[in-house]
């Protein structure tokens, strides 16, 4: 059964740091996604990651995927307060359709 | 401009009661999903759909039914047998390519009475 883990799932920062939440996940997947979802709405697609060392960036935020660890990161570059919000992994089962697994959620508040 | 629509925003459901979320989207999507997310939890997927007439459960149907007899629409039923209903509800659409990231609704917030 596929498991995916965040840490840390909730994390308060100060403008202009870095940090680096992490997604793991229990067993093989060949898509990884990460969502953000601001309170009380819907989630808006950040990455789509498909293969061992993939990285894409925007802006202050990157993501990356180590298929062979189960891992993936999402690395967050002098952060800035209109990035708060709760960012989600979710994994995809192998078999049969776009079966996603969410992670638990990690809640980013970013002080001034 | 493309997307999915959900309604209600907010939905109240008295006890003994079945009540029909609607999502209905414009993308041309196959698939459609329908996911609960409760306070502080990721999302858990309910039902999806392939194709039109026909529909697979997912993690957590136990409470709930679909329909999917247009490409566009698939509406979620919430039962009475679904004890514990309060949530927020997401639908979510994606082509058949798979790749693709899940585009999703607004959601509906649905409370008991």
């Amino acid at each position: 059964e596929l498991k995916v883990e965040q840490n840390p799932l909730f994390l308060s920062m100060q403008e202009g740091k870095n940090y680096t939440i992490y997604c793991n996940y229990s067993t093989t997947s060949d898509r990884l996604y990460w969502y953000r979802q601001d309170p009380g709405k819907s989630l808006e697609s950040l990455f789509v990651l498909l293969s061992n060392g993939a990285v894409k960036q925007e802006g202050r935020l990157m993501a990356s995927l180590d298929t062979k660890a189960r891992l993936s990161t999402l690395h967050i570059t002098a952060a800035v307060h209109d990035l708060s919000a709760t960012y989600f992994c979710a994994v995809a089962r192998i078999q049969g359709a776009q079966k996603l697994v969410f992670g638990q959620g990690t809640r980013l508040t970013i002080n001034p | 401009d493309g997307g999915i629509t959900q309604s209600p925003k907010y939905l109240f459901r008295k006890e003994g009661q079945n009540v029909t979320l609607s999502c209905e989207q414009n993308l041309n999507h196959d698939a459609m999903y329908w996911y609960r997310q409760d306070p502080g939890q990721g999302l858990r997927l309910i039902y999806y759909s392939q194709i039109v007439n026909d529909f697979q459960k997912g993690d957590i149907a136990e409470g709930y039914s679909v329909s999917r007899e247009k490409k566009e629409s698939f509406p979620l039923t919430v039962t009475s047998a679904q004890k514990n209903p309060t949530a927020f509800y997401l639908c979510a659409s994606s082509d058949q390519l798979r790749v693709q990231p899940q585009h999703f609704g607004d959601g509906t917030r649905l409370s008991i009475l």
